[in-house]
């Protein structure tokens, strides 16, 4: 069974401008989750999809928002990028119904000029 | 919110040395998982613990839920083994929070 992953890897971004993140899930999982990950803060959760509704959110600006699709896959976006949202951005993969193991993609390493 | 705290922070070992890992949490919750980051940034699954006893080859981990703490056994390391090891927590709907997590070296 293929494994959750995250596209692209690798982004070089501008002060101002937005960017996109994608992550495909493991088949038959329904579950999405991001997180961000960062040297001062760790990681920290972002939000979770779930039958393209989002079910819990972390604590983050409005910038950051997120959706699912039909086939589970999961897109998240970031508006206006500041300096600080350069991270390690990675999601997560998971049945979805609660207390259950998650498995987590590559993820997409941000870098923010 | 609920905290996680991991210790040591730092670990460094000489090869074939056992070392545990512990992690101790603020509140009841619903799931615990044990991960190993590896130095390109994945996060690889380890243990799926909330309660119990649990091994792996060379690694176990025991969770005692009623007095909230998790330990990470390593036996016999490697320096395969080096990396950062993260407990997460889940507190709500598919809602990880992580631990500081414990870096680890291994020298041969």
């Amino acid at each position: 069974k293929a494994g959750v992953t995250q596209t692209p890897r690798y982004l070089i971004k501008t002060r101002g401008q937005q960017v996109t993140l994608s992550c495909s899930p493991i088949s038959g999982h329904r579950s999405v989750s991001w997180y961000q990950q960062t040297p001062g803060q760790g990681l920290q959760f972002l939000f979770e999809y779930f039958s393209e509704t989002q079910r819990n959110k972390g604590n983050f600006p409005g910038r950051f928002s997120g959706r699912q699709f039909s086939n589970s896959r999961s897109e998240m976006n970031v508006s206006t990028l500041e300096l600080g949202d350069s991270a390690l951005y990675l999601c997560a993969s998971s049945l979805g119904s609660g207390g259950d193991e998650q498995y987590f993609g590559p993820g997409t390493r941000l870098t923010v000029t | 919110g609920i905290q996680v705290e991991q210790s040591p922070p730092d670990l460094i070992l000489q090869e074939g040395a056992n070392s545990t890992l512990r992690c101790n949490f603020s509140d009841s919750v619903n799931n615990l998982q044990w991960f190993h980051q590896n130095p390109w940034g994945q996060l690889i699954n380890l243990f799926y613990i909330p309660s119990g006893t649990k091994q792996n080859g060379r690694l176990s981990a025991t969770t005692v839920a009623t007095e909230r703490y998790s330990l990470l056994y390593i036996s016999s390391s490697q320096t395969t083994d080096s990396g950062v090891y993260f407990c997460a927590v889940e507190t709500g709907f598919q809602k990880l929070v992580f631990g500081t997590g414990t870096r680890l070296l291994v020298s041969p």
